[in-house]
């Protein structure tokens, strides 16, 4: 079945560096791709998606582009904030029964020194 | 507005009470779904309703009873739990497509259940 590889934290930075979480998915068809965001003690906010080959996604600083050839989703962001410590979940749309089915990588706890 | 509403926030319940967890939108979104996501893991879906029907159940336990009273509410009634049922629970909606798919999934805030 379809699945999302997300690189396992805990990752730690400073204020102002450059963040990467890596998301290889593998899948049958042709999945929207999508970036969660959790912050401590509330549900998902949806971050960023992509609904097809070569799409990028943005928001509040944040990309990832959908690249078919190496099927990657890799989240980046140029200079963090503190303010962005979270659990950041990669997931692909699996349509199934008609319903989507959201499939998640294990998430990457992000923490932000000041 | 993409805002999907939980209540309550926090939940402690005994193994032989009674108790059910509300979930509501107005978005005009006609999918709606049950997560459960206990700590440090990701969410695993439950229940998928479409257009107020049960449209995928992932083998979940009888002890949990979803119910969808009308296109903005979703209901998920819980009856001699076990402690290991302690988690975060969270609903989401989406809208349909065109094409029949679902589209982005919005989540609530969840409610925090802790069974005792």
């Amino acid at each position: 079945g379809d699945s999302v590889t997300q690189m396992e934290g805990p990752v730690t930075l400073s204020e102002e560096a450059f963040l990467t979480i890596n998301c290889t998915y593998t899948a049958t068809g042709y999945p929207s791709l999508f970036w969660y965001v959790q912050y401590p003690g509330e549900g998902l906010q949806l971050l960023l998606k992509a609904t097809k080959a070569d799409d990028k996604g943005s928001n509040k600083g944040f990309e990832a582009t959908y690249r078919k050839e190496t099927t990657s989703f890799h989240l980046e962001k140029g200079s963090v904030q503190v303010s962005d410590s979270a659990v950041y979940f990669c997931a692909l749309s699996d349509l199934r029964g008609g319903s989507e089915k959201l499939v998640f990588g294990k998430g990457t706890k992000l923490t932000v020194n000041p | 507005d993409t805002e999907v509403t939980q209540t309550p926030k926090h939940l402690v319940m005994g193994m032989t009470n009674k108790k059910s967890l509300k979930c509501e939108q107005h978005m005009g979104h006609r999918a709606m779904y049950w997560y459960k996501q206990k700590a440090k893991k990701p969410p695993e879906l439950m229940f998928v309703y479409s257009y107020e029907k049960l449209s995928i159940n992932e083998s979940v336990p009888s002890r949990f009873s979803p119910e969808c009273p009308n296109s903005s509410l979703l209901n998920l009634h819980l009856h001699a739990l076990q402690p290991e049922d302690s988690a975060l629970y969270l609903c989401a909606s989406s809208q349909e497509t065109a094409s029949g798919s679902t589209d982005t999934q919005y989540f609530g805030p969840g409610t925090r259940l802790t069974v005792l």
